[in-house]
């Protein structure tokens, strides 16, 4: 079947500590994004990358970095820099205008 | 730019009424317009689109939703509420031009009272 991979599904971090999210499609996509949820707040923008070795800002980047090696894979890191790192992110990827989702990682500072 | 504007944050129905969760959206563009739902701690699944074809459109599990280009909106209703319906629900804007893929409301929940 094809979809959306998102791991770990749980992720704890401590102060101070790099993590990386994993994202995995295959169905194909050249664009692939990752969202940060938040209670009450929707879906915010962190970065998206519409071809490989090709990425852009989104509205909430600061402290998180992503890489686009192969079309399949869109790793999202948040570092150190983001002080407030609690949330739910979501990976997305689209082949033309519907947005296909991956069932989401919940990282949580410790 | 574009925007989307989910009028209520939290809605309550009574199992067997009717749903009708609100949206109003704002877009440079002709849009397209979806409406997502999210159970906890789970992806978002899509449950209609509308791409500029019929305006009356119709989704899964009963939902079906109107784009009305003059009042700026695309409402979700579903006749009747089942109790596994209750969830978030996501009205999202896309202007085509990919850059920024979409753009979110803020979500409306949906509660569903037995």
């Amino acid at each position: 079947d094809g979809g959306i991979t998102q791991s770990p599904k749980y992720l704890f971090r401590k102060e101070g500590q790099n993590v990386t999210l994993s994202c995995e499609q295959n169905l194909n996509h050249d664009a692939m994004y990752w969202y940060r949820q938040d209670p009450g707040q929707g879906l915010r923008l962190i970065y998206y990358s519409q071809i490989v070795n090709d990425f852009q800002k989104g509205d909430i980047a600061e402290g998180y970095s992503v890489s686009r090696e192969k079309k399949e894979s869109f790793p999202l890191t948040v570092t150190s820099a983001q002080k407030n790192p609690t949330a739910f992110y979501l990976c997305a990827s689209t082949g033309g205008t519907e947005a296909f989702f991956g069932q989401g990682t919940r990282l949580t500072v410790v | 730019a574009q925007s989307v504007t989910q009028l209520d944050s939290h809605v309550s129905v009574s199992e067997g009424t009717p749903v009708l969760l609100r949206c109003n959206y704002s877009s440079s563009y002709s849009p397209s317009l979806f409406w997502y739902v999210q159970h906890p701690n789970k992806g978002l699944q899509l449950l209609l689109k509308y791409t500029s074809a019929a305006t009356l459109v119709k989704g899964i599990n009963g939902f079906e939703a109107e784009f009305k280009k003059s009042e700026t909106s695309f409402h979700l209703t579903k006749p009747s509420a089942h109790m596994s319906d209750a969830a978030e629900y996501f009205c999202v804007v896309s202007d085509h031009t990919g850059r920024r893929a979409l753009t979110f409301g803020s979500g409306t929940r949906l509660q569903v009272q037995p």
